[in-house]
């Protein structure tokens, strides 16, 4: 079973709509990383939590760390195309005190139709 | 500044021919990454590098797989008797330190083993 679950695995959303994201373990999440993918090109950074509660935005994009750590959430207001990709969360799932190995989530494609 | 690069961005291959996949961190950056991202798997850890440290090479899938990182800068990843299995995008990531620090990934390599 995947450490990590992402949901919906694909959504689609008409522009301006609102639309978030879940990413779910069942181990505490030591760090928790959002990025978005498009085809062909790398993984780009969106945010990092770390702190239960947490929440940070970035121009339309919300993300928040639950209180237990386990849960992690992306949220966009008012959708636009150039949000269209796959986003994936990528976390620590076992403290080691050094790096960070991430385990990902299985993504979640978001299309914006006009 | 520059990001992480890779190459080549894509390279197809004869089973069994021996592959070596390069990366180019972020200069100043300490810790390198390599990842597998498959349609089977999602994004999979395969070995990381913190300076003078012995590699963790806890995710590489098979010992036809092995990295070095020489200069604490440049990584090449190869991989032996390349299989139909191993073909993948290979993402490679740095970040600045090790521990909780934002991985910043390159744009991958598309390995296609016919």
């Amino acid at each position: 079973s995947q450490e990590l679950e992402q949901s919906p695995q694909s959504l689609i959303v008409q522009e301006g709509k609102n639309l978030t994201i879940n990413c779910t373990s069942s181990k505490t999440l030591y760090g928790l990383y959002w990025y978005k993918q498009k085809y062909g090109e790398g993984l780009i950074f969106l945010m990092m939590l770390q702190k239960g509660g947490e929440e940070k935005s970035h121009e339309k994009i919300t993300a928040k760390l639950d209180e237990k750590k386990q849960q992690s959430s992306l949220h966009i207001t008012a959708s636009q195309p150039s949000h269209a990709g796959i986003y994936l969360c990528g976390a620590d799932i076992v403290y080691t005190g050094t790096a960070s190995k991430l385990t990902f989530g299985t993504g979640t494609r978001l299309q914006v139709t006009l | 500044g520059a990001g992480v690069s890779q190459s080549p961005s894509n390279k197809v291959t004869e089973k069994g021919k021996d592959v070596e996949l390069r990366c180019d961190p972020i200069s100043g950056h300490t810790a390198l990454y390599w990842y597998r991202q498959s349609l089977g798997q999602g994004l999979e850890f395969l070995i990381y590098f913190q300076g003078n440290s012995a590699p963790d090479k806890s995710g590489l899938p098979s010992d036809r797989f092995s990295a070095e990182r020489t200069g604490g800068s440049v990584s090449t990843l190869t991989i032996q008797r390349t299989q139909q299995e191993d073909s993948a995008v290979y993402l490679c990531a740095s970040s600045l330190l090790s521990g909780a620090d934002t991985q910043y990934f390159g744009p991958g390599t598309r390995l296609t083993v016919l």
